[in-house]
């Protein structure tokens, strides 16, 4: 079966650290770029960071960056997102999500269930 | 950065209705726009990719178009299972790969 599976979510204090996993399975994992997305409760998504094929070229928001890592491996069939520095505004559902591109397009067309994370003391 | 703009924010309709949302980039984007649906506890799921392609298993009564900046989703006779919430998304350039703030579909 296709699917990507989050784990890793938890409550944490702030000024802590949490990693994310995304196990992918169905499909040829190191053939696609991945992200994360995240989603606040109530509120909408925001895309959070990529990660490309190949090189592993990697991007990230600017709410995160300088505190949040996005790595995979491609021999696990895996994607991480290491969240260090965490904060009350960091709270929320984590998605993984596959990129596929079609000719010039591309879309987030296969989506985990989610891990929460709650920053909370 | 490209903004995106959705509107409206929310909606309220009835079974059968023919409803559009529509979002706004805020620099030209041609037609590399994603829709994208999403039910209460639940991941989205992509709808509509390009400005006008159906995703795969998306039934009919679902249609976008637009280019440029200004880009509409339309759903013909709403169904039941339509009620959710509604993202656009920006596939145009390099990241941040930008998502409207969402319209919520209700029952009315």
């Amino acid at each position: 079966e296709v699917q990507l599976v989050e784990s890793g979510g938890g409550l944490v204090k702030p000024g802590g650290s949490l990693r994310l996993s995304c196990a992918a399975s169905g499909f040829t994992f190191g053939d696609f770029s991945m992200n994360w997305v995240r989603q606040a409760p109530g509120k909408g998504l925001e895309w959070v960071s990529s990660i490309t094929t190949g090189r592993s070229h990697t991007f990230y928001a600017d709410s995160v960056k300088g505190r949040f890592t996005i790595s995979r491996d491609n021999a696990e069939n895996s994607l991480y997102l290491q969240m260090n520095s965490l904060r009350a505004e960091d709270t929320a559902v984590y998605y993984c999500t596959r990129q596929t591109k079609l000719s010039l397009y591309w879309y987030f067309d296969l989506w985990g269930r989610g891990t929460l994370v709650t920053v909370s003391s | 950065d490209i903004q995106m703009t959705q509107s409206p924010s929310s909606l309220s309709a009835s079974v059968g209705d023919r409803v559009t949302i529509t979002c706004r980039a805020s620099q030209s984007i041609s037609n590399y726009l994603n829709w994208y649906q999403q039910k209460p506890g639940k991941a989205p799921k992509l709808l509509i990719y390009s400005a006008s392609s159906l995703h795969s298993g998306v039934p009919s009564r679902f249609s976008g178009s637009g280019s440029g900046t200004d880009f509409t989703l339309t759903i013909r006779s709403l169904q039941p299972e339509d009620f959710a919430t509604y993202y656009c998304q920006q596939g145009y350039s390099s990241p941040p790969y930008t998502f409207g703030q969402g319209t919520k579909l209700e029952i009315k």
